[in-house]
């Protein structure tokens, strides 16, 4: 089975600054690997996936995230970010269905609070 | 276009009480599935349909949670004898066929946010 941790439950930044939201996943076959995004009394939404290819994958927004498989990581990244960017951040992993099931399995969440 | 619709949007209720949960999914996905989101928690996986079958409902915390989904399309999530435990966003997401992964993400309701009194 597998599971997600998010090592950091609340990142508070200054506007303008860098972002690393950290994700470590754990699994014993190929996955999948996702960062959702909800916004305050807002439902989630896709910020970007990884399926296979690059490591390094592009998102909304300008964020993006980076698969180290040795590290089995997935964090998330920005290079300066804006106070619209406050919201809670969700990794998640899914076994491709090797499992039997196609169900994502997400991490606890990080908000990240952007201040002025 | 329209999105995972999710009723009532929020739900109290007095312990011990069955409550109703309703979703429905984007026309023609296939795929529907069951979240909880309590505080501090993350998502929590329930339940996930195929069209009207359950292949997977190892999430659902127990025997007084259940779901159904008919016609391929509108889904209901049942709490029986709730327990204040229960409280939390419940939320449906719908994928466009199997495999959402490849070419369409999870698309999820607003959820309902139940609080048990």
């Amino acid at each position: 089975a597998q599971s997600v941790t998010q090592l950091d439950s609340q990142v508070p930044v200054f506007e303008e600054a860098p972002v690393e939201l950290r994700c470590n996943y754990s699994s014993s076959v190929s996955v999948y690997l996702f960062w959702y995004v909800q916004y305050p009394n807002q439902g989630l939404q896709l910020l970007l996936k990884y399926l296979s290819g690059s490591t390094l994958v592009k998102g909304i927004n300008g964020f993006e995230a980076e698969f180290n498989k040795s590290q089995t990581s997935f964090h998330l990244r920005k290079p300066s970010v804006h106070i619209s960017d406050t919201a809670e951040y969700f990794c998640a992993v899914s076994d491709r269905g090797q499992g039997g099931s196609e169900k994502l399995v997400f991490g606890k969440g990080t908000k990240l609070t952007v201040n002025p | 276009g329209a999105g995972v619709s999710q009723s009532p949007s929020n739900k109290v209720t007095e312990k011990g009480k069955d409550v109703e949960l309703r979703c429905d999914p984007i026309s023609g996905h296939t795929a529907l599935y069951w979240y909880r989101q309590s505080l501090g928690q993350g998502l929590e996986f329930l339940i996930y349909f195929q069209g009207n079958s359950a292949p997977d409902k190892s999430g659902l915390p127990s025997d007084r949670f259940s779901a159904e989904r008919t016609g391929g399309s509108v889904s209901t999530l049942t709490i029986q004898r709730t327990q204040q435990e229960d409280s939390a966003v419940y939320l449906c997401a719908s994928s466009p066929s199997r495999g959402f992964s490849y070419n369409s993400p999870l698309h999820f309701g607003n959820g309902t946010r139940l609080t048990v009194t």
